[in-house]
């Protein structure tokens, strides 16, 4: 079975530039969240879905940043415009919540702001 | 407010010895959920398990086992016999059922196994 997929995996860009992130949950989970993972503050959860409406996004840092999910296998996380400060290891996770509620993450996409 | 700590920020050791790795959690919630994560140094979150705040069995996969105590508020996760295989950051984490499953994770223990 195929696991929650990110890309890109790796993306350098220029400060102010926008950049895109991508993520496909796994197939037939209902709830798909976005973390951020730096050396300063771990992993901390930026926003999450439930059948595609967005239910939390307190930890989302600042309005340069979006989040949508338009359909049940598909999420986007933007950042607009893009800072050095934003350099970090993005997640995509996924679970199901009739099942084990267990979060699988994806391999995650490396974003450096230059 | 729920919390997770991880005290122990990076254990060293040799190989085959037994090794310990922290978990104190905080939460209000009577029902919620704790979780280990491994990150080995390519960087994915691989999932290693899951436990229900109401099932205090200690469990045992291989080599791994956990021990939840909910007395103290613990989820400690034991490696016994360790391989330099199982050098990686280790992160506990706790979801509350009233947060939709969101995790909140400790700040992670890097372990070391030297061969």
């Amino acid at each position: 079975d195929a696991g929650v997929i990110q890309s890109p995996r790796h993306e350098v860009t220029e400060m102010g530039q926008e950049v895109t992130l991508r993520c496909k949950p796994i197939s037939g989970h209902d709830y798909l969240f976005w973390y951020r993972q730096t050396m300063m503050r771990g992993l901390e959860l930026l926003i999450y879905f439930n059948n595609n409406v967005p239910i939390d996004d307190s930890g989302m840092p600042e309005d340069r940043f979006s989040a949508k999910m338009p359909n049940a296998s598909f999420s986007t996380l933007k950042i607009q415009p893009s800072e050095p400060r934003d350099s970090a290891v993005y997640f995509c996770a996924s679970s199901f919540s009739r099942g084990r509620h267990t979060i699988y993450f994806g391999e995650g996409s490396w974003l450096t702001v230059v | 407010a729920q919390k997770v700590t991880q005290a122990q920020t990076e254990i060293s050791v040799v190989e085959k010895e037994d090794v310990t790795l922290d978990c104190v959690y905080e939460t209000r919630d009577t029902t919620y959920y704790l979780f280990w994560y491994k990150q080995p140094p390519s960087g994915e979150l691989v999932f290693l398990i899951r436990r229900n705040s109401f099932d205090e069995q200690n469990e045992i996969s291989g080599r791994y086992s956990w021990n939840f105590q909910k007395s103290t508020s613990s989820f400690n996760f034991t490696i016994t016999a360790s391989q330099v295989v199982d050098s990686a950051v280790y992160f506990c984490a706790l979801s509350e059922r009233n947060q939709g499953g969101k995790l909140i994770f400790g700040q992670g223990t890097e372990l070391s196994v030297k061969p």
